[in-house]
């Protein structure tokens, strides 16, 4: 998985709890990015980065935040889970070697998340 | 609004023989394709890429093939093997846009 790492990799909550997700990376990677993936929907992007402190919204943002505190570490939090957040969660990394070239992703072992 | 999908849901092959799994896509300023391979439990796994600047790229047993004239993306896997049995996802993007959007999947089963 490309020196990716996702922890924990399963997690049961009930609603109303905050939630902490952790990618870590080896590969010193620039990019990094939170999907969440569900049956009929692929994967839908959440937030990224592009760098330490650095970061922006994806397609389904709403309810989650992310930090970017070192190269290594993108942390995805749900504030308030909620049952439609139950999914599985990716994280991916690429390196752009600048903003203007392709952007190949390699993806960790995911996190399956269960909201009660 | 844009998409990306895939025309079969699932495929069955014989051990083998080869396989195809194709993709439609509507986005015409993509011009960057990833084909990724997802088993059961784990992550996506990424097979080959192509850029819209060409319209075939070949790798080991693989071979991604563009049409842009119809927006269409093909994965063609020869002498299908049990291990090949997964979902398998086309992305498409815009090379300077962080912004990947992937298809639904389509599950290859291989019978021996």
């Amino acid at each position: 998985d490309a020196g990716i790492t996702q922890s924990p990799r399963h997690k049961v909550t009930e609603t109303g709890t905050p939630v902490t997700l952790r990618c870590h990376q080896t590969e010193n990677h620039r990019y990094m990015y939170w999907y969440r993936q569900d049956p009929g929907h692929g994967l839908r992007l959440i937030h990224y980065s592009y760098g330490v402190k650095d970061t922006d919204k994806g397609e389904v943002s709403d309810g989650y935040s992310v930090s970017r505190s070192k190269t290594e570490d993108f942390l995805l939090t749900l504030e308030s889970a909620t049952s439609s957040q139950t999914s599985v969660y990716f994280c991916a990394i690429s390196e752009r070697h600048n903003d203007d070239s392709y952007n190949e992703q390699f993806f960790g072992p995911g996190t399956r998340l269960t909201v009660l | 609004g844009e998409s990306v999908g895939l025309h079969l849901p699932t495929l069955s092959v014989q051990e083998g023989d080869n396989s195809i799994i194709n993709c439609a896509y509507s986005n015409s300023a993509s011009d960057y394709f990833i084909w990724y391979k997802q088993e059961s439990g784990k992550g996506p796994q990424f097979i080959i890429d192509i850029r819209s600047n060409m319209d075939k790229r070949q790798g080991q047993r693989v071979t991604v093939l563009l049409n842009k004239t119809v927006k269409h993306l093909s994965l063609q896997i020869a002498a299908t093997q049990p291990g090949d049995s997964a979902v398998y996802f086309c992305a498409e993007n815009r090379h300077n846009n962080n912004d990947m959007r992937f298809g639904a999947g389509t599950r290859l089963t291989v019978k021996p």
